[in-house]
């Protein structure tokens, strides 16, 4: 399976702050995802990362809060803006090679905000 | 579109067996199964698609009953590696804008006891 690498893996930020989170692939995925997991809770979907357009966002999370980038098959970006402590979370993104075949999960990004 | 999943919680001794359930409304394309240890990312056991059929590995498996929309996973003699919290991700029917999207249940937090 390919080899996902989330940068930071953690981070402490001020309120009012935003922090960008990048994923990046070993190798070219025709999907990409990004979740959130808020402390002993599940796996939230945020958006799908759309290459080349605009990302499909689920109930809830909008564009202006979570912008995310997806400039080719490999990387894709998620920004949390504006931060509040309700942020703190895991967010984490995942890739899917084709229609069939598994998704798979970066190591996360352990986000706390004071 | 959250499956349910149960239990929420299991306790085992070594070499006993567990069922974990999931269940939803919607109509499924395909139902994947993680299990997360304390601190770790989600580690991808198995995907199930649409089609009604059981998978095995190793002493896990798991079947999909499409018809009810239905996925469990066995777990037999189980090991103290067995441990963690097991989600179930849940993939409706419809591609397009959809295709791929994970939905996933609350989790049940197994516990193997030596």
């Amino acid at each position: 399976s390919a080899v996902i690498s989330q940068k930071p893996s953690r981070d402490i930020c001020q309120r009012g702050t935003s922090l960008t989170i990048q994923c990046q692939v070993d190798s070219q995925v025709t999907m990409m995802f990004w979740y959130r997991q808020q402390p002993g809770q599940s796996l939230t979907l945020i958006a799908t990362a759309n290459q080349g357009s605009e990302a499909t966002y689920e109930s809830g999370f909008v564009i202006d809060k979570f912008p995310i980038s997806r400039p080719n098959l490999t990387f894709s970006t998620l920004t949390v803006s504006n931060m509040s402590p309700e942020d703190s979370s895991i967010y984490l993104c995942s890739v899917k090679g084709t229609v069939n075949q598994p998704q798979h999960f970066g190591d996360g990004t352990r986000l706390s905000i004071l | 579109q959250q499956p349910v999943q149960s239990p929420q919680a299991v306790i085992l001794r070594e070499g006993e067996d567990a069922v974990i359930n999931c269940s939803s409304s919607k109509a499924l394309y395909s139902v994947h199964w993680y299990r997360q240890k304390h601190g770790e990312a989600p580690v991808f056991l198995m995907i199930l698609l649409k089609g009604g059929e059981q998978k095995g590995h190793d002493k896990i498996s798991a079947s999909f009953n499409e018809k009810k929309q239905q996925s469990s996973l066995y777990l037999t003699a189980s090991q103290l590696s067995y441990s963690g919290t097991y989600f179930c991700g849940t993939e409706p029917v419809g591609g397009g804008s959809t295709l791929g999207r994970l939905y996933f249940g609350r989790g049940t937090q197994l516990t193997v006891w030596p």
